[in-house]
């Protein structure tokens, strides 16, 4: 049961357009958002995160916004360049037995950014 | 940024070869969490420290061991290293060891073994 799901596994987006990467989960336990990039032949790299207590982070072009109640959150990408076209990964943290988290991962989105 | 601060981010090194990867909690943070990661597997717990004692274990190797500093900083020595040792190791830090507490990860050390 895919507790993290990335409906999408593929996207393309005009250069200097938004792109706007989707995530949904199902278990309201989770309080810790991860969005991870990853090149071809490369090792994921860290983006941006955010914790349950806040509705919107921002970090130059990226913004996650998170939405509780639909248990949903989106990266968006203004404006996207060519260098984002990667495969983009939402990991979601939790609290289990004792100190024990899972961190739960998405399948990922490729992103396409066409010039 | 969660206000944790992991180095290095990236390390590609060979079997048999030892590592050190760095953490910084949360300002206030004095309870530390080490976790591995790799990106077909759940997270790991692999330990946990608070104000400078050994707190709780988790699934942490004999080739692997950690400390946390005066100055609360953490390290996790990664020695002898395997092919499967290759992961992503997440610091992660909390106010206290309350279970509720939010704890706040780091962006990760990835690791590579070849």
């Amino acid at each position: 049961d895919q507790q993290v799901k990335q409906n999408s596994p593929s996207l393309s987006v005009q250069e200097g357009r938004i792109s706007i990467l989707n995530c949904d989960y199902t278990n309201s336990m989770f309080d810790y958002f991860l969005w991870y990039k990853k090149y071809p032949a490369e090792g994921p790299t860290f983006l941006i995160s955010i914790s349950s207590i806040k509705d919107k982070n921002e970090d130059g072009r990226f913004t996650v916004f998170l939405n509780k109640s639909a248990k949903h959150l989106s990266l968006h990408i203004v404006p996207s360049q060519p260098g984002d076209s990667a495969v983009y990964f939402c990991a979601a943290a939790g609290v289990g037995a004792g100190n024990n988290r899972k961190l739960i991962w998405g399948l990922g989105t490729s992103l396409a950014v066409n010039p | 940024d969660s206000g944790v601060t992991q180095t290095p981010k990236h390390l590609i090194t060979a079997t048999g070869q030892r590592v050190t990867l760095r953490c910084s909690p949360r300002s206030g943070d004095l309870s530390v969490y080490w976790y591995q990661q790799s990106l077909d597997q759940g997270l790991q717990f692999l330990i946990q420290y608070y104000n400078g004692e050994e707190r709780a274990k988790g699934n942490i190797l004999e080739r692997f061991s950690a400390q946390q500093f005066p100055d609360l900083h953490s390290e996790l020595n990664l020695s002898s290293l395997e092919l499967g040792d290759s992961a992503l190791y997440f610091c992660a830090s909390s106010v206290d060891t309350a279970a509720g507490n939010t704890i706040y990860f780091g962006e990760g050390s990835w690791l590579t073994v070849v």
